[in-house]
């Protein structure tokens, strides 16, 4: 079946350096991938999506590319900043299928 | 207003009880969902309902009985709780028909504690 694998956390981070956070999946057919994020106490928001290989998804300074060849959807950012302290979740929708997996999530906590 | 309010947004409870879960969205989406999330954060889909039809039913024990009584609403009710149901229950939205969605709109969670 769908399975997503992201890094495990917590991660910490000072302000201003550099974000990645990993996230590979297993699944049949050609899937959608997403990450959502959680902030604290909030619902989970979509994030950024791709819906095919070779796609970059982006927002909010937030980056993630749609690697076939070697299935993986890992999400960056240049330069994080307080505010970005959250969950972030990684997920795929397959081809077909009804429903989105996800990740287990990784805390990501910015320090000033 | 909320897209997707979900009460309560506390509960503690003892085992063996019965409790029920209110969801509703005001975004006009066909396909409702209920998520469970543990305490080490893992993300799991229980039910999904699209114009109040039964969708997704992941394995979950029937002592958890989801109920849509239109397609803005989605509610969860549990019998004979357990302290292994103790967890944050996310009630989510999409837009999309039978396939559901791909951008969920989430619920801010209610934290659910068994005694």
């Amino acid at each position: 079946g769908d399975s997503v694998t992201q890094m495990e956390g917590p991660v910490t981070l000072s302000e201003e350096a550099f974000l990645t956070i990993n996230c590979t999946y297993t699944a049949t057919g050609y899937p959608s991938l997403f990450w959502y994020v959680q902030y604290p106490g909030e619902g989970l928001q979509l994030l950024l999506k791709a819906t095919k290989a070779d796609d970059k998804g982006s927002n909010k300074g937030f980056e993630a590319t749609y690697r076939k060849e070697t299935t993986s959807f890992h999400l960056e950012k240049g330069s994080v900043q307080v505010s970005d302290s959250a969950v972030y979740f990684c997920a795929l929708r397959g081809g077909g299928n009804e429903k989105l997996t996800f990740g287990t999530g990784t805390r990501l906590t910015i320090i000033p | 207003d909320t897209a997707v309010s979900q009460t309560p947004k506390y509960l503690v409870t003892q085992m063996g009880n019965d409790k029920s879960i209110k969801c509703e969205q005001n975004l006009g989406h066909d396909t409702m969902y209920w998520y469970k999330q543990d305490s080490k954060k893992f993300l799991k889909i229980m039910f999904s309902y699209n114009n109040k039809e039964l969708i997704i039913n992941e394995t979950v024990p029937n002592r958890f009985s989801p109920k849509s009584p239109d397609k803005a609403h989605l509610n969860l009710h549990i019998n004979s709780l357990e302290l292994g149901d103790s967890a944050v229950y996310f009630c989510a939205s999409s837009q999309g028909g039978r396939g559901g969605g791909e951008k969920l709109f989430f619920g801010s969670g209610t934290q659910l504690s068994v005694l």
